[in-house]
């Protein structure tokens, strides 16, 4: 079964400062990857998504991730952090033993962003 | 195009009522999928549905039924509220790639 952790509940930074969002997924066959970003009371947004090519994905907001299969990896950055970037985030894999119809997500983390 | 459609957005259940969560999608797509949120849990599946007339268990099935009659339907229903299903709930529904899944804007559930 495929599984997702996210480093970190909580991760605090400055405006202007870099954004690292820590994601690790365990899949026994090339996963597609997401990213979600969630502000208080609203909805899912997709930031990027990893199927296939690139590894490199860019995402809305200047957001981006890198797939990197030796770590089992897909952590989100975004260089400058601003304050409307305070929300949560969450990272989340493809289900194969759903046939691809579900994701399976991390517990999330929420970004902090001082000024 | 409207995409899925939640609704209530928000309701407020008395321990042992029922209700049923709504969504419906208008993009075709063949499957469809219900998740709760609950703070430090992340998103868990609870059923989900690849076809009409076909259905599944997620990861927290327990006191939730689904049915899928229809392409464009996938209602949630609690038969006898718990205030353990106080929950925000996403319906979400996708094409057979897999590589896109869009989701509801969510209906915010408590039981008291």
């Amino acid at each position: 079964a495929q599984s997702v952790t996210q480093l970190g509940s909580h991760v605090s930074v400055s405006e202007g400062a870099l954004v690292l969002l820590r994601c690790n997924y365990s899949s026994s066959v090339p996963p597609y990857l997401f990213w979600y970003v969630q502000y208080p009371n609203q909805g899912l947004q997709l930031l990027l998504k990893y199927t296939t090519g690139a590894t490199l994905v860019k995402g809305i907001n200047g957001f981006e991730a890198e797939f990197k299969k030796s770590e089992t990896s897909f952590h989100l950055t975004k260089p400058s952090a601003h304050m409307s970037d305070a929300a949560e985030y969450f990272c989340a894999v493809i289900n194969m033993n759903s046939g691809y119809s579900t994701l399976t997500f991390g517990k999330g983390t929420m970004l902090l962003v001082s000024p | 195009n409207a995409g899925v459609t939640q609704t209530p957005k928000f309701q407020v259940l008395k321990t042992g009522q029922s209700m049923t969560l709504q969504c419906a999608q208008d993009m075709n797509h063949e499957y469809m999928s219900w998740y709760r949120q609950d703070p430090g849990m992340g998103l868990r599946l609870i059923h989900y549905s690849v076809g009409a007339g076909i259905t599944d268990q997620g990861e927290v099935p327990n006191g939730y039924n689904v049915s899928r009659s229809t392409t464009e339907d996938f209602p949630l229903r609690l038969l006898s509220a718990a205030p353990s299903q106080t929950s925000v709930y996403f319906c979400a529904s996708s094409p057979p790639t897999g590589n896109t899944i869009y989701f509801g804007e969510g209906s915010w559930l408590t039981v008291v």
